[in-house]
């Protein structure tokens, strides 16, 4: 079946450093969508990605969705203490089907 | 304000006991998701339902049952089937009946075992 993998599982960053977090599925995506999870919060959706190639900016975060539409890539710009929790990519196969989610990537930063 | 409410927060079971897990949305969403959370993991799916009377399973319902008589709950049993309950319980809702739509979650219900 659809697997959605995310690199790396858990990353300690110096506040002020770059994070960047990468996420593959073992087949085509019809989109891409990002979740923040705090700990002990609950996912909070962040964006979703839909063409080939997209990149999407908030504030300090970046979003890409590979050209192929089977990766994706989440990108944070001088890490602040506020970026903290677990970020999870997720994508259906086909815009009917459920969401797969990856198994996220654990950020700490380090005042 | 519109959202997901889950009860409760905290949940104990006994051994050989059912539970049920409440959730219910006013965000007129038709979708509906039940996940569950291991400590340091991602989102398992359990139940899932797009629409009024219909639902489906997920990839661990085994020992869970749902029911959705009503478009704004969507109630999960934890039954004594299911061995190794202890772990984080997330509701989530979106807004088609398309499962590609970005979802809404709800606080989490966090079950143990007595």
């Amino acid at each position: 079946g659809q697997q959605v993998m995310q690199i790396p599982q858990y990353q300690h960053v110096q506040e002020g450093e770059d994070f960047t977090t990468y996420c593959n599925s073992s087949t085509t995506l019809s989109n891409i969508q990002w979740y923040k999870q705090r700990p002990g919060g609950h996912p909070v959706f962040l964006i979703q990605l839909v063409k080939s190639g997209e990149v999407k900016k908030q504030k300090r975060l970046t979003f890409q969705f590979g050209e192929a539409k089977k990766n994706s890539s989440l990108h944070i710009t001088a890490t602040q203490t506020t970026d903290v929790g677990t970020y999870f990519c997720a994508g259906p196969q086909t815009s009917y089907d459920k969401v797969i989610f990856g198994p996220g990537t654990s950020l700490s930063v380090i005042p | 304000d519109g959202g997901i409410t889950q009860s409760p927060k905290y949940l104990f079971r006994k051994e050989g006991q059912n539970v049920t897990l409440s959730c219910e949305q006013n965000l007129n969403h038709d979708a509906m998701y039940w996940y569950r959370q291991d400590p340091g993991q991602g989102l398992r799916l359990i139940y899932y339902s797009q629409i009024v009377n219909d639902f489906q399973k997920g990839d661990i319902a085994e020992g869970y049952s749902v029911s959705r008589e009503k478009k704004e709950s969507f109630p999960l049993t934890v039954t004594s089937a299911q061995k190794n309950p202890t772990a984080f319980y997330l509701c989530a809702s979106s807004i088609a009946s398309q499962g590609a739509q970005p979802q809404h979650f709800g606080d989490g219900t966090r079950l143990s075992i007595l």
